[in-house]
């Protein structure tokens, strides 16, 4: 099956520096990408969805500037953490679409856990 | 909004036994449900969906039906094994798009 992974699996920063996370489309062409948010024991939140060639589209209450979202490639997406503190601290999942409606062609990558010192 | 919500875990079960995971969800409209699965050090895979009203999604053994009615998506499987031990998400689409709203997870352990 189609498979996402996800650099670095575990990063920790200390608070003021900027953090990139990449996540890739191993085997497949992926016209959105998409990028989750979760807090220990809570929900998946949704952050920002990302077109290739485009803008990330953000959520609600999530700051475009803080969360830099580049989807340069049909491979490849990246978040960026700017100036990250330590409530930034949490675990990022991305998923890649190949373009079906429904969600059911959502793969998702293994998680990047970020730690702000 | 839409929103899900599942049963707290940890769920503790010897093999073989029955699983029962409670989800129930608000949505407007008509939203697709389903449940992803995460193993662990690995990403999450769906395991069922269902699109609309009366569907039953099932996949290795777990099967979940999709009930307007009382707005819910349990799932279930008949005889659990050790390898079922995971972390079970279930999540709706809502109809604008391919968005997912995840409820918190519930984590199964199965010992043998």
């Amino acid at each position: 099956g189609a498979v996402v992974s996800q650099h670095p699996s575990w990063v920790i920063c200390k608070s003021g520096t900027s953090v990139k996370i990449e996540c890739r489309s191993l085997d497949f062409q992926a016209t959105t990408m998409f990028w989750y948010r979760q807090f220990p024991k809570q929900s998946l939140m949704l952050m920002a969805t990302s077109n290739e060639g485009s803008k990330a589209t953000y959520e609600q209450g999530v700051e475009k500037d803080k969360f830099l979202i580049n989807h340069a490639s049909l491979t490849l997406s990246t978040l960026t953490v700017t100036s990250a503190h330590p409530e930034d601290s949490s675990f990022y999942i991305c998923s890649a679409d190949q373009g079906a409606r429904g969600g059911e062609t959502q793969y998702f990558g293994p998680g990047t856990r970020l730690l702000v010192l | 909004g839409n929103s899900v919500t599942q049963m707290e875990g940890p769920v503790t079960l010897s093999e073989e036994a029955f699983l029962t995971i409670n989800c129930t969800y608000t949505a407007t409209g008509y939203p697709s449900l389903f449940w992803y699965v995460q193993y662990p050090g690995e990403g999450l895979q769906l395991l069922l969906k269902a699109t609309k009203a009366d569907d039953k999604g099932s996949n290795k053994g777990f099967e979940a039906t999709y009930r307007k009615e009382t707005t819910s998506f349990h799932l279930e499987k008949g005889s659990v094994q050790v390898s079922d031990s995971a972390v079970y998400f279930c999540a709706l689409a809502n109809q604008a798009g391919t968005a997912l709203i995840f409820g918190k997870g519930t984590t199964l352990s199965v010992s043998s």
